[in-house]
């Protein structure tokens, strides 16, 4: 089974600084990896995905994450982060057997 | 990107009574739907697992006759919240696929709140 690792609970950045939300992952088959954002009451928003192919990959909003499969990390990225940047960031991965799972979660917080 | 509306959007009930959620792929037709339940500042918890036209499976330790997930429709889900009490309070989030390994699609969630 799969299992998505996010060490970081809360990130507090600089407006206009970079970030990184880092993402680990476990898993016996082949992966699929995502990030999503969630803002407060709502539901989730793809922020970018990995399938196959180019191991950098860019999603909405500024952000992207390279897959590293030594590692087995999904980090995301954002050269300079905005106030509007401020919610919660999930990663998760997807195997053979169609689930979804969902890291923890790392609350973005920009400071002003 | 596809549409995922769920409905309604907030519920408040008595205790005891049922509730169902709506779910529903807007512009595609979703092989798999999830249905997750998410704590305060806490991640998403995976409830079920449903695919069109067959019985939804469940992950350990979630109550299938107490959260019953129909999808009738490639297009339709419903979550019912049977019997709800006060500890079933929570934001219920439903999402669907297209198919094996493509991203998921989330609905805009449900806050469900038991008095």
């Amino acid at each position: 089974a799969q299992s998505v690792t996010q060490l970081d609970s809360q990130v507090p950045v600089f407006e206009e600084a970079p970030v990184e939300l880092r993402c680990n992952y476990s898993s016996s088959v082949s992966v699929y990896l995502f990030w999503y954002v969630q803002y407060p009451n709502q539901g989730l928003q793809l922020l970018l995905k990995y399938l196959s192919g180019s191991t950098l990959v860019k999603g909405i909003n500024g952000f992207e994450a390279e897959f590293n499969k030594s590692q087995t990390s999904f980090h995301l990225r954002k050269p300079s982060v905005h106030i509007s940047d401020t919610a919660e960031y999930f990663c998760a991965v997807s195997g053979e057997d169609d689930k979804i799972i969902f890291g923890k979660g790392t609350r973005l917080h920009i400071l002003p | 990107g596809a549409v995922v509306s769920q409905h309604p959007s907030r519920v408040i009930c008595k205790s005891g009574t049922s509730v169902k959620i709506e779910c529903r792929s807007l512009d595609f037709q979703a092989t798999t739907m999830f249905w997750y339940r998410q704590f305060p500042k806490q991640s998403l918890m995976l409830m079920a697992t449903s695919n069109e036209g067959s019985k939804a499976t469940y992950e350990q330790g979630v109550e299938k006759d107490k959260f019953l997930i129909n999808h009738a429709s490639l297009t339709l889900s419903t979550l019912t919240v049977t019997s709800a009490h006060p500890e079933d309070s929570s934001f219920y989030i439903c999402s669907a696929r297209f198919h094996l390994n493509t991203e998921a699609f989330f609905g805009q969630g449900t806050r469900l709140t038991v008095v």
